[in-house]
């Protein structure tokens, strides 16, 4: 099983560029997640998905959309992107709520 | 708000030190995670609890649910143990994200 993929590992952006955070699982995971994490701060969930169809917002929604179309995959859209979106971004799974996590390797993203 | 609090923030010890963070929130909670973040930045899972005491190699975990604290334990430190330690909480009703702390950040010198 390769877990949780995420790409890309690093981009940069123009204030105003879209782009799509990429996560996939192959674990069957029922549960998945978008967190971004800034300098010093604990990291802060954006939008999760408790089954494909089913997506929520978390705690930092704004300027971000997701879709779940398949188990598999849980897609983070940039539509407009902002320097307050500089951030680190990981996407993580889950088979149930209360199960252990599994994280991808990270998007690092630069909105200049 | 659920609140979740580490400490200590920074922690440098020596090779071979006995090793706590501590983890304490505010609400009521199902789970606790205690995570581990490499210097390249890749996060890792090292438990999950919901009571009592977990150890896995040189790692324990305890939680205590009534005083809502949770401390991490690493025994005989070494230098591939520097990382930062992150400890998250998913509060009992609500939403179905975890809330997390801000990190201990461990170095351990050789």
């Amino acid at each position: 099983n390769a877990g949780v993929t995420q790409t890309p590992k690093f981009r940069i952006l123009k204030i105003g560029q879209s782009m799509t955070l990429q996560c996939t699982q192959d674990m069957n995971h029922n549960y998945m997640y978008w967190y971004r994490q800034d300098p010093g701060m604990g990291l802060k969930l954006i939008y999760y998905s408790v089954g494909a169809g089913i997506t929520d917002k978390g705690e930092v929604p704004n300027g971000y959309n997701v879709s779940r179309s398949t188990t598999e995959d849980f897609p983070l859209r940039l539509e407009l992107a902002a320097p307050s979106q500089t951030s680190v971004y990981f996407c993580a799974s889950n088979l149930q709520g209360d199960e252990k996590l599994f994280f991808g390797s990270g998007t690092q993203l630069s909105v200049l | 708000k659920n609140e979740v609090e580490q400490s200590p923030q920074n922690l440098t010890a020596q090779e071979g030190e006995f090793i706590t963070i501590n983890c304490s929130y505010s609400v009521g909670i199902s789970a606790l995670h205690w995570l581990q973040q490499h210097p390249g930045g890749g996060i890792v899972s090292l438990f999950m609890l919901s009571s009592g005491k977990k150890k896995h190699g040189r790692l324990i975990a305890t939680i205590n649910i009534q005083e809502k604290h949770s401390s991490l334990h690493i025994t005989a430190s070494h230098p591939r143990d520097s990382a930062v330690y992150i400890c998250a909480v998913r509060p009992r009703g609500g939403a179905d994200g975890l809330t997390f702390g801000k990190g201990t950040h461990l170095i351990i010198q050789p």
